[in-house]
């Protein structure tokens, strides 16, 4: 089946730097969408990116769709340590041909050193 | 309205026993999903409801595996004969879909951890 590889695994980050983290898939997709994952909570929806191409800022997170709509990337700007956790990236074909049910990367687990 | 609610939160059962979770949606949403995660990876998909009809199963579920969405608002998923391998965080998320809309924003719960003995 189709795989999502999230890259970097982990991350080791000091109070107040950037990060970048990236998603690519050997297939296209049509939604892209990053989560945020605290242990033993669901994932809270992040940002959700419905064009290639586009740009989306909440707060100080920004994700972008990809030209070639096979990849992502989420950046966290000024980093504070509630940002630790476990980020995914999910990608949805069109609700008509595939349910828009999400395929998911298996997460970036950041730390973040006060 | 909070968002999807799931109960148990938590559930330890000794190998063979039936379970039952259940999931609550953000009310008016029309779909309903179930993904599995389990430790160091992303949730995998399961099975979704679009209201009361159950329109895809995913291979991952096997026989002992039944869910049902009997009145298009909470679901139930069941796990009979439990197995060691079934041990898992079991997720539910809504969404509201409209015909002309090709997205699918979803929207999670918090899971139920589910420990076989």
């Amino acid at each position: 089946g189709q795989q999502l590889n999230q890259s970097p695994q982990s991350m080791f980050i000091q109070e107040g730097e950037d990060v970048s983290m990236n998603c690519t898939s050997s297939s296209i997709f049509n939604t892209w969408l990053w989560y945020k994952q605290d242990p033993g909570e669901g994932p809270v929806l992040l940002i959700a990116l419905y064009k290639a191409g586009e740009l989306t800022s909440n707060g100080r997170l920004t994700a972008q769709f990809g030209i070639t709509r096979k990849d992502s990337f989420l950046n966290i700007s000024a980093s504070i340590p509630s940002d630790v956790g476990i980020y995914f990236c999910a990608g949805q074909h069109p609700v008509r041909t595939n349910a828009g049910k999400s395929t998911f990367g298996d997460g970036t687990t950041l730390t973040v050193k006060p | 309205d909070t968002g999807v609610s799931q109960d148990p939160r938590h559930k330890i059962t000794k190998r063979g026993q039936n379970v039952t979770f259940r999931c609550d949606p953000i009310s008016e949403h029309n779909r309903l999903y179930w993904y599995r995660q389990t430790l160091g990876q992303g949730p995998e998909f399961l099975t979704y409801f679009q209201n009361e009809a159950q329109l895809e199963k995913s291979r991952l579920l096997s026989d002992r595996f039944s869910a049902e969405r009997p009145k298009g608002s909470f679901s139930t998923l069941e796990i009979q004969r439990t197995e060691q391998g079934d041990s898992a965080m079991y997720l539910c998320a809504s969404s509201f879909i409209r015909l002309a809309k090709r997205t699918d924003t979803q929207y999670f719960g918090p899971g139920t951890r589910l420990t076989v003995l």
